[in-house]
């Protein structure tokens, strides 16, 4: 089955720098990648997804990044904010297989 | 357009007991699976439900089920609760029709086993 490994379990960086969250899988048939952030006694809010047809996604400061051949994706996120803080979390999947999710990664944004 | 909603928000049982737990989705949609979240193992897949079968299952054990109803609200239940059941259980629905289709979570229910 899926296997989505997550790095950096934890990453600190100062307001207005930029934040990178790593996931690599095992399943070359997955096809899709969505990205959850999960904000203290919530829920996990999809931020952005992108399919195996792209490379990349972007939406204002979040982008996405898909390298198929070497099976990793990575959310980047550009000028943080505060507001950013909160647990990320990296998923794949294919067809009508269940999501699989990394461990998460804990973002925080020093002010 | 209302959230995914799941009641109750928190949940303190002992062990031995059994619990319900309830998620309404999106309106519209299909489809509801569910998770459970603890800080060693993350998100775990429990199992999922469209048109009221369940179309895909997790590595649980028996004591863990689920249903869902003709109007695509589903219930989930564990019976004989241990206390490595203490977690935060998240639903999440999508329209339906394939799994690669974006879920939407709703903020959960945090069970404490004592």
């Amino acid at each position: 089955g899926e296997n989505v490994e997550q790095h950096p379990s934890t990453l600190s960086v100062q307001e207005g720098d930029s934040a990178v969250i790593k996931c690599t899988y095992s399943d070359s048939a997955s096809n899709y990648f969505p990205w959850y952030k999960q904000e203290l006694g919530k829920g996990s809010q999809l931020i952005i997804d992108i399919r195996s047809n792209v490379g990349e996604k972007k939406d204002q400061r979040i982008a996405v990044t898909l390298n198929k051949t070497a099976k990793h994706f990575s959310l980047h996120i550009t000028e943080t904010q505060p507001e950013d803080s909160a647990v990320y979390f990296c998923a794949a999947n294919s067809g009508n297989t269940p999501l699989v999710f990394g461990k998460g990664t804990r973002l925080s944004v020093i002010a | 357009k209302a959230g995914v909603t799941q009641t109750p928000r928190y949940l303190i049982k002992t062990r031995g007991q059994q619990v319900t737990l309830s998620c309404s989705p999106i309106s519209g949609h299909r489809s509801v699976s569910w998770y459970q979240q603890t800080p060693g193992q993350g998100l775990q897949f429990l199992f999922e439900y469209f048109s009221e079968t369940q179309r895909n299952k997790g590595n649980f054990p028996g004591r863990f089920s689920g249903r869902q109803f003709s109007n695509s609200r589903s219930e989930m239940n564990v019976s004989t609760l241990e206390l490595g059941d203490s977690a935060l259980y998240l639903c999440a629905s999508s329209p339906g029709g394939g799994s690669t289709q974006p879920q939407h979570f709703g903020d959960g229910t945090r069970l404490s086993i004592l």
